[in-house]
């Protein structure tokens, strides 16, 4: 499969633990984004990179929220100390930005539970 | 800052009926619109978009045309099945292009009976 990968698919934790996904783009692709979606609601924009360069975050992403593409491919997202709230279904999509589509594909998402 | 409303679901229908699914969306540049789905248990696809006013996007039978002096997008099918039942997001990117981070509406849930 060359699609996007995330791993967990799913992650219970109790709050104020720290948690980290992983997302794995399509190989060749340069941008790689990352989404909150939560129940009833479509998915909220947090951050994207182009290569290893976070180059924007959204208001969203609070200071709890850091995220890494440390060689310009995978990426992780870690949450520290969860609250409630952030029990969420977070996306990661990529897309190859200087092509005539920049198409986002996306991946299946990490469910997070915070207990 | 920029936004995507679009009708509440779930809407329901029989199969051959013709579907209109609204969006409308506020964004203070020149966006391009996207119609994503995401059928039970799979992730967002592409279903289809436009870049520019008066552009009609088109895949699987779908259409949406992009309505620059309604600010509209709205999402039409002229005959449904059964598998077109899924949630439908209408999203627009406000830098041009698709390359940013994509606005979501909240998604229509379709669901197509026999």
């Amino acid at each position: 499969d060359t699609g996007v990968s995330q791993d967990p698919r799913h992650k219970i934790t109790k709050r104020g633990q720290n948690v980290t996904f992983r997302c794995d783009p399509i190989s060749e692709h340069n941008r790689l984004y990352w989404y909150r979606q939560t129940l009833g609601q479509g998915p909220e924009f947090l951050t994207y990179f182009q290569n290893e360069a976070q180059l924007e975050k959204s208001r969203l992403l609070s200071d709890r929220f850091s995220a890494e593409r440390p060689k310009g491919s995978f990426s992780t997202l870690e949450i520290q100390r969860t609250e409630q709230g952030d029990s969420a279904m977070y996306l990661c999509a990529s897309a190859q930005v200087g092509r005539a589509s920049s198409e986002q594909y996306f991946g299946p998402g990490t469910r997070l539970t915070v207990t | 800052g920029d936004s995507v409303t679009q009708m509440e679901g779930p809407v329901t229908l029989s199969e051959e009926a013709f579907l209109t699914i609204n969006c409308t969306y506020t964004a203070t540049g020149y966006p391009s619109l996207f119609w994503y789905v995401q059928y039970p248990g799979e992730g967002l696809q592409l279903l289809l978009k436009a870049t520019k006013a008066d552009d009609k996007g088109s895949n699987k039978g779908f259409e949406a045309t992009y309505r620059k002096e309604t600010t509209s997008f709205h999402l039409e099918k002229g005959s449904v099945q059964v598998s077109d039942s899924a949630v439908y997001f209408c999203a627009l990117n406000d830098s041009g292009g698709g390359a940013d981070g994509l606005t979501f509406g909240k998604g229509t849930h379709l669901i197509i009976q026999p």
